[in-house]
């Protein structure tokens, strides 16, 4: 059964600069979450998709943006990066409990540590 | 406005030690549910243990024992006889409903030999 993957594991980019980075979620779940985990810092929650659509959103500006495809694998994007981008992004996948709204058992990939020089 | 606190930011033990981790909790829901997460260095958060607003039993897994109190909004997190392997660091959240989970700042613990 496999968890959640995501890719890359590692990445470097520049100040002003775009990056995607990927998720697959656990065999089975529907619903993907994003987190910045900053270092030394809890993680810090970005959006969730489910049915291909963002139902909610963290404090985060427009520069971040994501996306979810048939397959409920998903995308984040982050435009224009700044060095406080830096960071570990963890996406979660959970399965859809009949709209009740609470993400009972978030599984986590490994994250992939961003970053920005 | 909801918050998670981990006042402890590192712990140190020796093995075999009993730790225990503490959480306090800010809403003004009456329905939550409160997770606990150990994340080892390889950075994969690994699911402890949830528990909703409306069960305040306290529950033991193996070494693993977690005290939830209400009164004093908190949800402590006790590691009984602690291992080396037991070495990361550990989160509290918080789930009000919706779909965003809110995260203490985690709490390092450090397990010697």
């Amino acid at each position: 059964d496999a968890g959640v993957t995501q890719s890359p594991t590692h990445l470097i980019k520049t100040r002003g600069q775009q990056v995607t980075l990927r998720c697959s979620p656990k065999s089975g779940h529907d619903t993907v979450s994003w987190y910045q985990q900053a270092l030394g810092q809890g993680p810090q929650f970005i959006f969730q998709y489910y049915e291909e659509e963002e139902r909610q959103r963290g404090n985060f500006p427009d520069r971040f943006s994501g996306h979810q495809f048939p397959n409920y694998s998903s995308e984040l994007n982050v435009n224009a990066l700044l060095l406080g981008d830096s960071a570990l992004y963890l996406c979660a996948s959970s399965l859809e409990t009949s709209g009740s709204g609470y993400n009972y058992e978030q599984y986590f990939g490994p994250g992939t540590r961003l970053t920005v020089t | 406005a909801q918050k998670v606190t981990q006042a402890q930011t590192e712990i140190s033990v020796v093995e075999k030690e009993d730790v225990t981790l503490d959480c306090v909790y800010e809403t003004r829901d009456t329905t939550y549910y409160l997770f606990w997460y150990k994340q080892p260095p390889s950075g994969e958060l690994v699911f402890l243990i949830r528990r909703n607003s409306f069960d305040e039993q306290n529950e033991i897994s193996g070494r693993y024992s977690w005290n939830f109190q209400k009164s004093t909004s908190s949800f402590n997190f006790t590691i009984t006889a602690s291992q080396v392997v037991d070495s990361a660091v550990y989160f509290c959240a918080l789930n009000t409903g919706g779909f965003k989970t809110i995260f203490g700042a985690g709490t390092r613990l450090f397990v010697k030999a």
